[in-house]
């Protein structure tokens, strides 16, 4: 079936510099998008969002971007910091169900000091 | 607000025994709930959604079950636990329009032994 997957399992970057996490989706159909982070033992928490009808969004050092034509979805991450480590998901909605959202794998983020 | 919480945290339980794990909703009326269960270094599962009292979709044929006895309130069951139950189950609501954010509580680490 159609689903929501990542490019990277791990992606490790220095503290201070930025992150792209990446994110392929194949339900065309799919019009809203959601970035979030989950720390160790805990809950996946929201980060920032994006409906199919914008190309890129920003948050507190954050930004996502959605490029429709080739079905992609990253997320940019500035200025990266010790606290940014985690392990961030991509989820996509698509028809509005109630069944809710289809999940990625996630890519794993490890900030080197 | 809106607040999510699910209870217990941990627990380790033995084989063939009984399994409720509980979450409560608070600040929003009438929401989605879902139970996700993730296993370690993978995605997420839906498992259950719900989107009123007593109105639950199975997503997985499996030995649990769930019940929305009030609004607010979701709760996951066995009868008898298998090895294979282990793993962090994650609950969580959203609102009942499309392209709403699906919230997650801390989530519960189960070890079936």
């Amino acid at each position: 079936g159609e689903s929501v997957g990542l490019h990277l399992p791990t992606l490790s970057v220095q503290e201070g510099d930025n992150s792209i996490i990446n994110c392929a989706y194949s339900n065309s159909a799919s019009d809203y998008f959601i970035w979030y982070k989950q720390e160790s033992g805990k809950g996946p928490q929201f980060i920032i969002d994006i409906r199919s009808n914008m190309d890129k969004r920003q948050g507190q050092r954050v930004t996502v971007l959605l490029n429709k034509t080739v079905k992609h979805l990253s997320l940019q991450i500035a200025a990266t910091q010790p606290g940014d480590s985690a392990v961030y998901f991509c989820a996509e909605e698509s028809g509005g169900g109630a069944d809710g959202l289809t999940f990625g794998k996630g890519t794993h983020l490890i900030i080197q000091p | 607000s809106q607040t999510i919480h699910q209870w217990p945290a941990t627990l380790v339980q033995p084989v063939g025994s009984p399994l409720s794990l509980e979450c409560t909703v608070e600040g929003t009326s009438n929401p989605n709930l879902y139970w996700y269960r993730q296993a370690a270094g993978r995605g997420l599962q839906l498992l259950f959604y719900s989107v009123g009292i007593g109105q639950i979709s199975s997503e997985v044929p499996q030995n649990l079950s769930a019940s929305r006895p009030q609004d607010r309130q979701f709760i996951l069951s066995s009868k008898k636990l298998l090895l294979s139950d282990s793993g962090f189950y994650l609950c969580a609501w959203a609102g009942t329009r499309s392209g709403n954010t699906i919230y997650f509580g801390e989530g519960s680490w189960l070890t079936v032994v």
